[in-house]
């Protein structure tokens, strides 16, 4: 069955704090790997894809990279916007969603 | 072009009773996903179309639960006599189709059943 791991399942972290989240993945014939942003009350947010083992994506403060296992969103020198669910979904036909890690910037 | 509007975003009812929600996906999109959310947990998949044809259904959804996409442009997703196990977010996003083309998602329809 495909799965989709993320954590931690929640991470405090000090303005300017950087730090990495984990999304390991078991997939049978992955198509890419997407990253979305969730803040509450609202629908994900595309953040990034991934295709292939080595590839990475940047945007701001952010960094997604892939391995054949596993992907982590580095996060670097983080502002209190930044807060929110980050949700890591592997597309094989359709989407399937790790369960988010939720991330909150302290001023 | 608003992106993914989804229809209402607030519903309240009582257990035993039929709702439907309506999503509106992005004109040029050909598929049209719903996926439901818990709190503290990420989507679950439940169905999607590509155009009017239903490919693929979740063991999630049971036989309360029916989706629709007539003409393949926008789609109702239906709850017969909701349970309270059925409160949930319930997401729409929609896509080009291929391995290229990102989800864009709703804002979601927000359910409570009481």
């Amino acid at each position: 069955e495909d799965q989709v791991t993320q954590s931690p399942e929640a991470l405090r972290l000090q303005e300017g704090e950087s730090s990495s989240l984990n999304c390991s993945y078991t997939v049978s014939g992955l198509r890419g790997l997407f990253w979305y942003r969730q803040d509450p009350g609202k629908g994900p947010e595309f953040l990034f894809t991934l295709y292939s083992a080595g590839e990475e994506k940047e945007k701001e403060r952010l960094k997604a990279t892939l391995t054949k296992k596993e992907s982590f969103l580095h996060i670097t020198a983080p502002k209190p916007e930044d807060s929110a669910t980050y949700l890591c979904a592997v597309q094989v036909m359709k989407l399937v969603f790790g369960q988010g890690t939720r991330l909150t910037i302290n001023p | 072009d608003t992106g993914v509007s989804q229809d209402p975003r607030h519903k309240i009812t009582k257990r035993g009773q039929n709702v439907t929600f309506r999503c509106d996906p992005i004109s040029e999109h050909n598929r049209l996903y719903w996926y439901r959310q818990t709190l503290g947990q990420g989507p679950e998949f439940l169905t999607y179309f590509q155009n009017e044809a239903q490919l693929e259904k979740s063991r999630l959804l049971s036989d309360r639960f029916s989706a629709e996409r007539p003409k393949g442009s926008f789609s109702t997703l239906e709850i017969q006599r909701t349970e309270q196990g059925d409160s949930a977010m319930y997401l729409c996003a929609s896509s080009l189709g291929g391995m290229h083309y990102g989800y864009t998602f709703g804002s979601g329809t927000r359910l409570t059943v009481v």
